[in-house]
């Protein structure tokens, strides 16, 4: 099967910037994604890595490395309203599907 | 449609009547993916189609689950004999290609009396 670990919680400052980290063990992995869960809303998808390295897309930044098994979301310039839980995704692939698993996720607070 | 839409959004039950959701993907989206989020957990995978097919089903906790997409576009899921353990928060969501964005919708939320 597969595992996901994720630190429960992170607190940071307002402006400010922050690393959610994300080690999995997998067989069949084929990409790591983030989604990001305001109380009450839907998860909304953040990024994706398929290959080691670093993947930018405005204040938020996600990095994979495969052969440690390890990924993690940076957020620079951190907002009130960045507020939110984190999920890190694995897609493994598995007799031709590829199968989402989520971690249990971080609740990310930022103080003013 | 705009985005993925979820119906009901919220269901209370009996235990023991069967119950269905029903999700509406992105029109474009070949894939789409049931799952069950408990609060504070993750999206729990259940079970996910490629346009009618479903290559896989071993999120499924038990036969009382079944999901159907017979043309491809809308997609159910039904609850059979529910119990209690099964109230949680359905989500689907739709992809243009496996295992990449997936895009969510609002989710029903049920509740097993």
């Amino acid at each position: 099967g597969q595992s996901l670990e994720q630190p429960s919680e992170v607190t940071a400052v307002e402006g400010a910037i922050v690393q959610m980290n994300c080690t999995y063990q997998t067989s069949g992995f084929y990409g790591l994604s983030w989604y990001q869960q305001h109380d009450g809303g839907a998860p909304t998808f953040l990024s994706y890595n398929a290959l080691d390295g670093l993947e930018e897309t405005g204040r938020f930044s996600s990095f994979l490395s495969r052969s440690d098994s390890y990924g993690y979301l940076l957020l620079q310039e951190l907002q009130m309203k960045d507020s939110a839980s984190y999920f890190c995704a694995v897609s493994v692939s598995s007799g031709g599907s590829y199968i989402p698993t989520f971690g249990r996720g971080t609740s990310l607070i930022v103080h003013p | 449609g705009a985005g993925v839409s979820q119906s009901p959004r919220y269901k209370v039950t009996k235990r023991g009547q069967d119950v269905t959701l029903r999700c509406d993907p992105i029109s474009s989206h070949a894939t789409l993916y049931w799952y069950q989020q408990a609060l504070g957990q993750g999206p729990e995978f259940l079970t996910y189609f490629n346009y009618e097919a479903q290559p896989d089903k071993s999120g499924l906790p038990s036969d009382r689950f079944s999901a159907e997409r017979p043309e491809g576009s809308i997609s159910t899921l039904t609850i059979q004999r529910t119990e209690q353990r099964d109230s949680a928060m359905y989500r689907c969501a739709s992809s243009h290609r496996q295992g990449v964005e997936q895009f969510f919708g609002p989710g029903t939320r049920l509740t097993v009396l």
